[in-house]
């Protein structure tokens, strides 16, 4: 059993379309990042999230951490093909073991 | 790129065997991270190292081991292998130790497939 759970675990849309992906746990964690991994490559960090109720903004990604800082959530809008890989979420256990959900895998198509 | 480099890139070996994957930070990074990803759990952390000492430990097994040298590169000792350590490894390296608040940036991974 993982401590983050993702959903959904893959989602297929079409260019332009709005989605949010969602990862949950039981655990308080003291921060939350949010990395995309690409095929062959290693995750890039996206964000990371440390106040409870906060909400960052990236160009089209709004990411938001929860009140209890037990789950948080990614809004993409007009989702674009580059857009496409794998999104992983992790939270701080404390400072530094970081536990990774299973991830979202996206797919845009044109 | 992202600065971070591992090798091999692929490794096929066979079961009971010993192997070494190597890894160099970014330059002024002094925090190396080792994780597995595979497909039934995902990315595991394994261990961390700071400035040549080591920091945090994951779900690293004990036929595992890791460590980091005085020039700041890391390596990690896999041992007895078993089929059920076939997986992606990847090194991280970042400034600071704090792993929740510090970026960490990804190595290319190495591949191990144990046969």
């Amino acid at each position: 059993t993982q401590l983050l759970e993702q959903s959904p675990q893959f989602l297929s849309i079409q260019e332009g379309e709005n989605l949010t992906v969602y990862c949950n746990s039981s655990s308080v964690f003291s921060s939350l990042q949010w990395y995309r991994q690409e095929p062959g490559e290693g995750p890039v960090l996206l964000v990371t999230v440390v106040t409870g109720g906060e909400v960052k903004k990236l160009k089209r990604l709004t990411f938001q951490f929860g009140d209890a800082r037990k789950d948080s959530s990614l809004h993409i809008t007009a989702a674009q093909p580059g857009d496409t890989g794998l999104y992983l979420c992790a939270g701080a256990v404390n400072n530094n073991d970081m536990r990774f959900g299973a991830g979202t895998r996206l797919t845009v198509k044109p | 790129d992202s600065g971070v480099t591992q090798t091999p890139k692929h490794l096929i070996t066979a079961t009971g065997q010993r192997v070494t994957l190597r890894c160099s930070p970014r330059s002024g990074d002094l925090s190396v991270y080792w994780y597995q990803q595979s497909l039934d759990q995902g990315l595991q952390f394994l261990i961390q190292y700071y400035n040549g000492e080591e920091r945090a430990k994951g779900n690293i097994l004990e036929r595992f081991s890791a460590q980091q040298f005085p020039d700041l590169h890391s390596e990690l000792n896999l041992s007895s292998l078993e089929l059920g350590d076939s997986a992606l490894y990847f090194c991280a390296s970042s400034v600071a130790p704090l792993a929740g608040y510090n970026e960490q940036f990804f190595g290319p991974g190495t591949r191990l497939t144990v046969l």
